[in-house]
């Protein structure tokens, strides 16, 4: 297997643009994570999928952020407008939940967003 | 969610074995323990989960006493790739999950 596949793997932008950042879970998976990781304020879980829902989105820092699960093989973290303080690594994480040992997440390699 | 501390950091040197202690004293009775280990520039990735007793897979062992309160990682004859950043999560199934500051382990020659 592929592992998490995130896109793009690095991205510059200016203040304001929007910004779609892209996952691929592994095949089978069927939960899904964002993180942000900055030096500042460590690694956060910003929004979580079960089986395509969204089941909690309260680390979603503003409205400014979205993200969907159109299917069990694609997501989408989306700012817009961004601001250079959304500047940080976000990680895409999958597992399989079928007991309580799935605990386990499998991450992407991360996009590193500068934000200018 | 149970709240976790660890160590910010430790210093080791290759060869020798490392523990790696985390305090979670509100642990849910259903909670289990997952380690993850960092390294920069990666995610985090699973090193080993327990639920009491003891744990031992090709990379590490997992001590959890009976109170559950607490778990020692520990990492034998540690070698410079290990340096690397270490979570502990107490939690159950894969849902919400809170990464502490984590202890950051620094292995020297």
């Amino acid at each position: 297997d592929a592992g998490v596949i995130q896109s793009p793997r690095h991205e510059v932008t200016e203040m304001g643009q929007e910004v779609t950042l892209r996952c691929k879970p592994i095949s089978g998976h069927n939960s899904l994570f964002w993180y942000r990781q900055t030096m500042m304020r460590g690694l956060e879980l910003l929004i979580y999928f079960n089986n395509n829902v969204p089941i909690d989105d309260s680390g979603m820092p503003e409205d400014r952020f979205s993200a969907k699960m159109p299917n069990a093989s694609f997501s989408t973290l989306k700012i817009q407008p961004s601001e250079p303080r959304d500047s940080a690594v976000y990680f895409c994480a999958s597992s399989r939940r079928d007991s309580q040992l799935s605990y386990e997440q499998y991450f992407g390699p991360g996009t590193r967003l500068t934000v200018t | 969610l149970a709240k976790t501390t660890q160590p910010i950091s430790m210093d080791s040197y290759e060869g020798q074995e490392v523990n790696i202690t985390c305090s979670h004293n509100n642990i849910a009775t259903n909670d289990y323990i997952t380690w993850y280990q960092q390294f920069p520039s990666q995610g985090p990735r699973f090193i080993i989960q327990g639920y009491k007793t003891k744990v031992t897979n090709e990379v590490a062992s997992l001590f959890i006493p009976a109170d559950r309160k607490s778990s020692t990682l520990s990492l034998p004859r540690v070698s410079l790739s290990d340096t690397a950043v270490y979570y502990c999560l107490p939690g159950t199934g894969g849902f919400k999950t809170i990464f502490g500051a984590g202890t950051r382990l620094f292995v020297k020659a």
